[in-house]
């Protein structure tokens, strides 16, 4: 059974990098088959996509996010991680990794997620 | 970037229920549209892909049905564990995005 495990600090400080990393455990990061992605939530609000990667280190981000987030993957680990730079009150949010089907960019296994709270 | 709407945004039903909940793009995105449920403090889980394929283990009274701009997942009969919010999805191009939820609680 693929399992997914967020890890990386709770609380920032306005203006850190958020760093994030996630385990899989069950499967591997080198498939194929998939992408893994990265999604946020805000308290009490929708879902956001912040980018995904392939095993081969070929990001894409959303372009809102994309000047400051970097994705990357390490097979050796069987990680891929996430880093946000200069957060905001506004990066307030459960983040969630996810695997990602390639053919149709659908979210199949979730992480449980991990809130980070930005406060001064 | 697509846009993706929902409605209604929260409707209140009782267990047997048949629940119908719409999505619709601001542009066409074929069949490119999945479903996930999500419960209070849980990470979505994916109900339906490609708009109308039933993820494996996912129970036979979720169906989705649609293409292009206009999407619909139904609940037949509503079970007392659906109760939750659910969100489309468009996988037609980047960024990915998702809908705002539409939250289905008790009556």
């Amino acid at each position: 059974q693929l399992q997914l495990q967020e890890s990386g600090p709770r609380l920032m400080k306005p203006s850190e990098t958020l760093s994030l990393t996630c385990t899989v455990s069950g499967g591997s990061v080198s498939s194929s088959t998939y992408y893994w992605g990265w999604i946020r939530q805000p308290p009490g609000k929708g879902l956001e996509w912040i980018g995904s990667i392939y095993y081969s280190g070929s990001p894409y981000y959303n372009p809102s996010l994309k000047s400051r987030v970097t994705i990357s993957v390490d097979t050796s680990k069987n990680q891929f991680s996430l880093k946000l730079s200069s957060v905001a009150a506004a990066d307030t949010a459960v983040y969630y990794c996810a695997r990602q089907y390639s053919g149709s960019f659908l979210f199949d296994y979730w992480g449980q997620g991990t809130l980070v709270t930005v406060s001064s | 970037d697509i846009q993706m709407t929902q409605s209604p945004s929260s409707l209140s039903a009782s267990v047997g229920d048949r629940v119908t909940i719409t999505c619709r793009a601001s542009q066409s995105i074929s069949s490119y549209l999945n479903w996930y449920q999500q419960k209070p403090g849980k990470a979505p889980k994916l109900l339906i892909y490609a708009a109308s394929s039933l993820q494996i283990g996912v129970p036979s009274r979720f169906s989705g049905s649609g293409s292009g701009t206009d999407f619909t997942l139904t609940i037949s009969s509503l079970q007392p564990e659906d109760f939750a919010t659910y969100f489309c999805q468009q996988g037609y191009g980047t960024p990915l995005t998702f809908g705002p939820g539409t939250k289905v609680d008790i009556k």
